[in-house]
């Protein structure tokens, strides 16, 4: 079955430093995301991508945040100037047609720790 | 605004019993989609059961059904038979309709449950 795929499982990072979270999506999917989950709590939107543009973003999505799809497989965050409160696990996901009746299929997260 | 509230935070149940988690959701939107994830310790998140605003019938997946009344805005998940391996955290959400303007999914807090020997 296919899956999304994130690269690393976990990242270690200082503070101040930039970092690129890599996930490659399901290959026939459209609409591709990214959310995070804080301590295994609230699993929080952070931006949806579509045709090479960003449909929606959320208000944790500021300056710091930006999303490629570099190539026709790669889907990237980058975080710039990462703060201890970044450190959380960052979810990509995919859904095929972008409707209601379309689940979101997850990579398996990468964990990012800011020190 | 869409808006999923789960108000258990912690279930417990004992192996080979059915067990209900609950979920209510806010939407204006008449068409809407609802899903259940499961989130075991090892922390992915695993696809569970769909059900759309639209569908006459409940949903269900094998051991999984989701009891959806729509005037009550509710989409309970439950899990017949409970297992060991089903210990985990269970996470309601929504997605509405393009008149909404989002193409986001939102997720409630989670239910952590824990099957018991």
């Amino acid at each position: 079955e296919p899956e999304v795929t994130q690269t690393p499982s976990h990242q270690v990072t200082q503070m101040g430093q930039e970092v690129i979270l890599r996930c490659v999506p399901i290959s026939n999917h459209l609409y591709f995301y990214w959310y995070r989950q804080i301590l295994g709590q609230k699993v929080e939107f952070l931006v949806s991508f579509y045709n090479n543009e960003i449909s929606e973003k959320s208000e944790i999505f500021d300056d710091q945040f930006s999303v490629e799809r570099p190539d026709g497989s790669n889907f990237t965050l980058k975080i710039r100037s990462t703060k201890l409160e970044d450190s959380a696990m960052y979810f990509c996901a995919s859904s095929d047609q972008g409707g209601v009746g379309s689940p979101l299929h997850f990579g398996n997260g990468t964990r990012l720790t800011v020190t | 605004a869409q808006k999923i509230t789960q108000t258990q935070p912690g279930m417990f149940v004992q192996e080979k019993e059915a067990v209900t988690l609950d979920c209510t959701y806010d939407t204006s939107d008449p068409s809407y989609g609802l899903f259940w994830y499961k989130q075991p310790s090892s922390g992915e998140m695993i696809f569970l059961i769909y059900q759309g605003s639209y569908d006459q019938q409940n949903a269900t997946e094998g051991r999984y059904s989701l009891n959806f009344q729509k005037a009550r805005k509710s989409a309970n998940l439950v899990i017949s038979a409970s297992q060991l391996g089903d210990s985990a955290m269970y996470f309601c959400a929504m997605r509405e309709g393009d008149t909404s303007g989002t193409y986001k999914y939102i997720f409630g807090t989670g239910t952590r449950l824990k099957v018991l020997a």
